[in-house]
């Protein structure tokens, strides 16, 4: 089993939808979790990082299930501008990354 | 978060050469640096920890005698690919680690695509 796993989708979404990610984490040693945003042949940007309480940045709502493993992203109101592949990271100081999910965004 | 430069952005080099790419922390003083490496459509690869005036720590699989990194400043740690082969093409990134609200964030540089031919 993979450290950190995703969907790889893709998921295609009309504009103004809601969707939602997963991200599964296996080491449950692990303090810090993150979602990074990656266009193509681009590096990862950080989107935002994940607290236990659950943090929200605009459109983009982020919760963490430490009982089940998992953290999880939400994106209201989809832009075009959205479309991306989302990675997760995980660990306590050097991170594991997932394969990541893509997302469309469609007009 | 941290600002990061990379140079070269992009590289194509014959097989056997060496090859050196150069990650720095524009803004941060970075005692530690990452290196990744990502092939298409997988996910990053952590190579190494570049650590700032002593050896670099290596992932296990990874040459240490391959994949030279030196870090001789805050501000500065070089990825040098030695006798490079057309498996090593890849893309390239470094991160910096910053201490966000109780947790290191780590900011990446713009990566740097290497092609052996």
């Amino acid at each position: 089993r993979k450290e950190v796993e995703q969907d790889p989708g893709p998921f295609n979404v009309p504009e103004g939808a809601t969707v939602a990610f997963n991200c599964t984490y296996s080491n449950s040693a692990s303090q810090s979790f993150f979602w990074y945003r990656q266009d193509c042949r681009k590096e990862p940007k950080l989107l935002m990082s994940v607290y236990s309480s659950g943090n929200e940045d605009g459109r983009f709502t982020a919760q963490l299930n430490r009982a089940s493993q998992y953290i999880s992203l939400l994106i209201r109101d989809s832009k075009l501008s959205d479309s991306a592949t989302y990675l997760c990271a995980s660990g306590t100081y050097k991170y594991i990354f997932g394969t990541g999910t893509r997302l469309k965004v469609l007009a | 978060g941290a600002v990061v430069s990379q140079h070269p952005s992009w590289v194509i080099c014959k097989s056997g050469t060496s090859v050196k790419i150069e990650c720095r922390s524009l803004d941060f003083q970075a005692t530690t640096m990452f290196w990744y490496r990502q092939f298409p459509k997988q996910s990053l690869m952590l190579m190494a920890t570049s650590n700032e005036g002593s050896k670099a720590t290596y992932e296990q699989g990874v040459e240490k005698d391959k994949f030279l990194i030196n870090h001789a400043s805050l501000t500065l740690s070089t990825l040098t690919v030695t006798s490079a082969h057309p498996e090593d093409s890849s893309f390239y990134i470094c991160s910096v680690p910053t201490s966000g609200i109780s947790r290191l964030e780590q900011y990446f540089g713009p990566g740097t695509r290497l092609t052996v031919t």
